[in-house]
């Protein structure tokens, strides 16, 4: 199954930590990439590959891999951390993109 | 600093079609995959087609498959998205997402604010 699943909501207290998690077969064969997105505005790119961050993503974001469960973790979450966010990866043809549900992000 | 600028969005009626176009700068386009992705009103991300820096090789949703053509002139560092026999559950904001590579759709590093398409009678 090409499929990533996500938890719908997570919320944490400020300046704690979370994971946010994502699963799917297919990330068995390939690395899942995180995106945020804030209410109104385009998805960002904050994560790829095993842990990678593209510039000017703050070092409180990491990324984890094992199985085919990938994870994006925020070391002390910040009230701008508040966001939707998805997963995404290659689906099983190589072909195509698939996105995984989304999880909300709620920062207390 | 790259710049994805999509125009084309509007209101449709069910069985029409429209063009929707994503003008790029600040990267060499003819050097990346490009791909279109749709968020419905309220719902998430939808990977809908993708398209090889050639422009030799494109790669389809089955939900739009037939439907829509994905096409790219690397001459006026142009992006297009045609889409035709629109159904009301098209109704999306339509992305244009730059690909670090060259063939199909790989990972997506850049995305432009995007273009609403309403689907309504």
């Amino acid at each position: 199954s090409s499929e990533l699943t996500q938890d719908p909501a997570v919320s944490v207290a400020l300046g704690q930590t979370v994971r946010i998690t994502c699963q799917g077969d297919i990330l068995g064969s390939y690395y899942a990439s995180w995106y945020q997105q804030k209410p109104g505005q385009a998805p960002e790119l904050v994560m790829f590959g095993m842990n990678n961050r593209p510039s000017g993503i703050p070092d409180r974001f990491s990324g984890s891999s094992s199985g085919n469960t990938a994870s994006l973790t925020i070391t002390g979450a910040q009230a701008e951390d508040e966001a939707d966010y998805y997963c995404n990866s290659r689906d099983s043809s190589g072909n195509r993109l698939v996105f995984g549900g989304g999880t909300k992000l709620t920062v207390l | 600093e790259v710049q994805l600028v999509e125009s084309g969005g509007g209101l449709v009626q069910p069985g029409g079609s429209l063009r929707l176009s994503c003008a790029a700068s600040g990267f060499t386009f003819s050097s990346n995959a490009m791909n279109w992705v749709r968020q419905a009103p309220g719902k998430g991300l939808e990977w809908v087609s993708g398209i090889s820096n050639s422009g030799g090789s494109r790669y389809y949703a089955d939900s739009v498959k037939g439907r829509f053509t994905i096409s790219r002139d690397n001459s006026k560092n142009t992006l297009y998205l045609q889409m035709n026999s629109l159904r009301a559950e098209d109704t999306a904001i339509y992305y244009c997402a730059k690909d670090v590579g060259t063939g199909g759709p790989g990972r997506i590093d850049s995305w432009g604010q995007g273009t609403l398409v309403t689907v309504s009678s």
